[in-house]
């Protein structure tokens, strides 16, 4: 099956501390993305990638970090200087170019506790 | 459906019955748009797409007009099924760019049987 996983579905933290979110595709996608959504909201960009070890900031990268190290992966890191990171997480990839369709994982929901 | 903050904009119908979303986009640069379905925790699902150089785009039961004067999108959902029922969100390639969209806020639909 051709997708995107995300893992793990749920996640729970406590203040101050790290947490790194798994995104991997198998689409052969060049570009990867990360957003968050927060109740009642629309997608917010927070890093992606067009090639491997390559990537850019998006419109809240404040508090988080990304690595491209291979084309099937795009972790993202939550880092404690992130003020307020209870909130879904989505992750995204594209074949880039003109028709700029995204593909989405399921999601992981993070609660700092 | 325009945005009004926190508070989703909301479209109720009756089962069978025709169903629009309405969109305004931000970037009249932007020439390519999408639609996605999101359903209750989970990632946003591809419904349809259309370049800038159409009007209309028909697919499967939905249709998509285009009306970059006003900058403007809708979303028709034929004959609406309360497996329709989720959120809806319009996204344009943020001014043109080949990697990153930006979402609107979105309308929940909700379908009565």
């Amino acid at each position: 099956d051709g997708g995107i996983t995300q893992s793990p579905k749920y996640l729970f933290r406590k203040e101050g501390q790290n947490v790194t979110l798994s995104c991997e595709q198998n689409l052969n996608h060049d570009a990867m993305y990360w957003y968050r959504q927060d109740p009642g909201q629309g997608l917010r960009l927070i890093y992606y990638s067009q090639i491997v070890n390559d990537f850019q900031k998006g419109d809240i990268a404040e508090g988080y970090s990304v690595s491209r190290e291979k084309k099937e992966s795009f972790p993202l890191t939550v880092t404690s200087a992130q003020k307020n990171p209870t909130a879904f997480y989505l992750c995204a990839s594209s074949m880039g170019g003109k028709r700029n369709e995204q593909f989405f994982g399921p999601g992981t929901r993070l609660t700092v506790l | 459906g325009e945005s009004v903050g926190l508070h989703l904009p909301t479209l109720s119908v009756q089962e069978g019955d025709n169903s629009i979303i309405n969109c305004a986009y931000s970037n009249s640069a932007s020439d390519y748009f999408i639609w996605y379905k999101q359903e209750s925790g989970k990632g946003p699902q591809f419904i349809i797409d259309i370049r800038s150089n159409m009007d209309k785009r028909q697919g499967q039961r939905v249709t998509v007009l285009l009306n970059k004067t006003v900058k403007h999108l809708s979303l028709q959902i034929a004959a609406t099924q309360p497996g329709d029922s989720a959120v809806y969100f319009c996204a344009e390639n943020s001014g043109g760019s080949n990697y990153k969209l930006t979402f609107g806020k979105g309308t929940l639909l909700t379908v009565n049987p």
